[in-house]
C-alpha cells in the first residue's frame, strides 16, 4: 500500500541549531502539506504545495522556517535557528488535489525536541 | 479562517458501548469532512470521511453524520473495542484545499 514517507522519525537538536525534515509523498500526488502538531492539539497547516509551487504559507514563520519542493515530488522543511517552542510533531501529508473532496494521507511524522 | 470545534476532549466508555464525537465548523463553503485516528507516536490515519452531498455514511462499526444547515458533523463508533482507544480528530476542508482540524478527542475504551 502506498504511503507518505518521512524522515527522520525523531530528532533532538539544541536551540539555535539548524534542522531539516524530509517528506516523500504518495506517487502521483500533486498536493503536499506540512503540518505542525503540538502535543495535545490538532495539526496546524504550515505550508501547502501544488506541484512545485507554494499555494499557502501564511502560517509559516518565515524568519526561521523554509520549505521547498523543487521538482514537485519530495519536499524539505527547514528550521534555522531552532527555538525551544519549535518542539512538536511535524507531519507531512499528500493528496491528488484534483478536487475539493480528495483524501489527504499523512506520514508517520518527525518528532522534534529542541533542548 | 475556518474554525473547527470538537467535543468532548476526552471520552471514556466501556467495551461494547457506543462513542459519539461531535464537531462544528464555521465556513459554509466547506464540503468535505474527514475523520482521523491517531495512535501514540504515529501520524493521523484517515478512517472515514463524508461529503456534503450526503447526510450519513457508514463503514462497519463507524458512521458519520453531517448536518450542513447546522454546520455540524459527528462520528459514531458502535460496539467499541479496546483497540479503538486513540485520539480522534475531525477536520473540514477550507477554501484553499487544506484541512482545518479540531483539537482532538482522546477516547479510552476499558475492558
Amino acid at each position: 500500500e502506498a504511503e507518505v514517507a518521512q524522515s527522520p522519525r525523531y530528532k533532538i537538536t539544541e536551540k539555535s541549531q539548524a534542522v531539516a525534515f524530509w517528506c516523500d509523498p504518495i506517487s502521483g500526488h500533486a498536493t503536499l502539506y506540512w503540518y505542525r502538531q503540538i502535543l495535545g492539539q490538532g495539526p496546524e497547516l504550515l505550508v501547502q504545495f501544488q506541484d512545485e509551487s507554494v499555494v499557502d504559507d501564511s502560517q509559516l514563520p518565515k524568519d526561521r522556517f523554509s520549505a521547498e519542493r523543487l521538482k514537485g515530488v519530495d519536499s524539505t522543511l527547514k528550521i534555522q535557528p531552532a527555538e525551544l517552542g519549535d518542539s512538536a510533531m511535524y507531519l507531512c501529508a499528500s493528496s491528488t488535489g484534483q478536487s475539493r473532496t480528495t483524501e489527504a494521507f499523512f506520514g508517520q511524522g518527525t518528532r522534534l525536541t529542541v533542548v | 479562517g475556518e474554525n473547527v470545534e470538537q467535543h468532548p476532549s476526552t471520552l471514556s466508555v466501556q467495551e461494547g458501548d457506543s462513542a459519539v464525537i461531535k464537531c462544528t465548523y464555521s465556513d459554509s463553503a466547506s464540503n468535505y469532512f474527514p475523520w482521523y485516528k491517531q495512535e501514540l507516536g504515529k501520524g493521523p490515519q484517515l478512517i472515514i470521511d463524508i461529503r456534503s452531498n450526503v447526510g450519513e455514511k457508514k463503514d462497519q462499526r463507524i458512521a458519520v453524520t453531517l448536518n450542513k444547515t447546522a454546520k455540524h458533523f459527528s462520528l459514531h463508533i458502535t460496539e467499541t473495542q479496546p483497540e479503538d482507544s486513540a485520539v480522534y480528530f475531525c477536520a473540514a476542508l477550507n477554501s484553499g484545499y487544506a484541512l482545518n482540524f479540531g483539537k482532538g478527542t482522546s477516547l479510552l475504551v476499558t475492558p
